[in-house]
């Protein structure tokens, strides 16, 4: 089975501080990407990365950087977080390639509250 | 720009009954379509997945059909149940992937 891990499920920051979301996969996939999820709103997409070292801004990137440097782990960084940033964090996977299905595979979510 | 559309936003149905969830797109030239059933507070669970070259898939009491000439994905749910009330979503995969708002069901006993 695959499985999109991410490193929490509740998480509550201050104001200002960097704020580190992980997301790891464990089935070789190509692709991740990050997204928030807001009551009204949607899914949006945050960032994209096609293969390790690669990024590809999302429709909402502002306040926001992504770091791929091994295939199976894509975190999201806020690099100085606000409140307008409180929401639910969604990763996931995605293989890709000739002959690959092109199935996208989710992580639990972050529920992330800036106060 | 890729447009997803959910029709209809929220539905409310008896037990038993058969139902479906609409999905429409704008661009054509997609990979796949697929569907996720996600319950309050919890991630995205994959449903059906239909490629690009086929027409529909099944799994279980569900069906999901493809037109991709006219944009337009359903979602079928034969004889529904209580444990089938969650937010329905629809995934569009081209490089990205872009989704509809989804559709919350509630079947009520």
């Amino acid at each position: 089975d695959v499985k999109v891990t991410q490193s929490s499920r509740y998480l509550v920051k201050r104001t200002g501080e960097k704020v580190f979301l992980e997301c790891v996969q464990d089935m070789d996939h190509e692709n991740m990407f990050w997204y928030r999820q807001d009551p009204g709103l949607g899914l949006r997409l945050i960032y994209f990365s096609y293969d390790v070292k690669m990024k590809e801004k999302g429709d909402i990137p502002e306040g926001y950087s992504v770091s791929r440097e091994k295939k199976e782990r894509f975190s999201l960084i806020l690099e100085s977080a606000s409140t307008n940033q409180t929401s639910m964090y969604l990763c996931a996977s995605r293989s890709w390639g000739q002959g690959r299905s092109y199935e996208q595979y989710f992580g639990p979510g972050t529920r992330l509250t800036v106060t | 720009k890729q447009e997803v559309t959910q029709i209809p936003a929220a539905l409310s149905v008896p037990e038993g009954e058969n139902l479906v969830l609409n999905c429409s797109f704008t661009d054509s030239a997609i990979y796949n379509l697929q569907w996720f059933r996600q319950d309050p507070g919890k991630g995205l669970t994959s449903l059906l997945l239909i490629q690009s070259s086929q027409r529909e898939q099944t799994s279980g009491r569900l069906n999901a059909s493809l037109d991709k000439s006219s944009g337009r994905s359903t979602l079928y749910i034969a004889a529904s149940q209580p444990g089938d009330s969650a937010t329905y979503l629809c995934a569009v995969n081209n490089n990205d992937m872009r989704f509809g708002a989804g559709t919350r069901l509630t079947v009520k006993p």
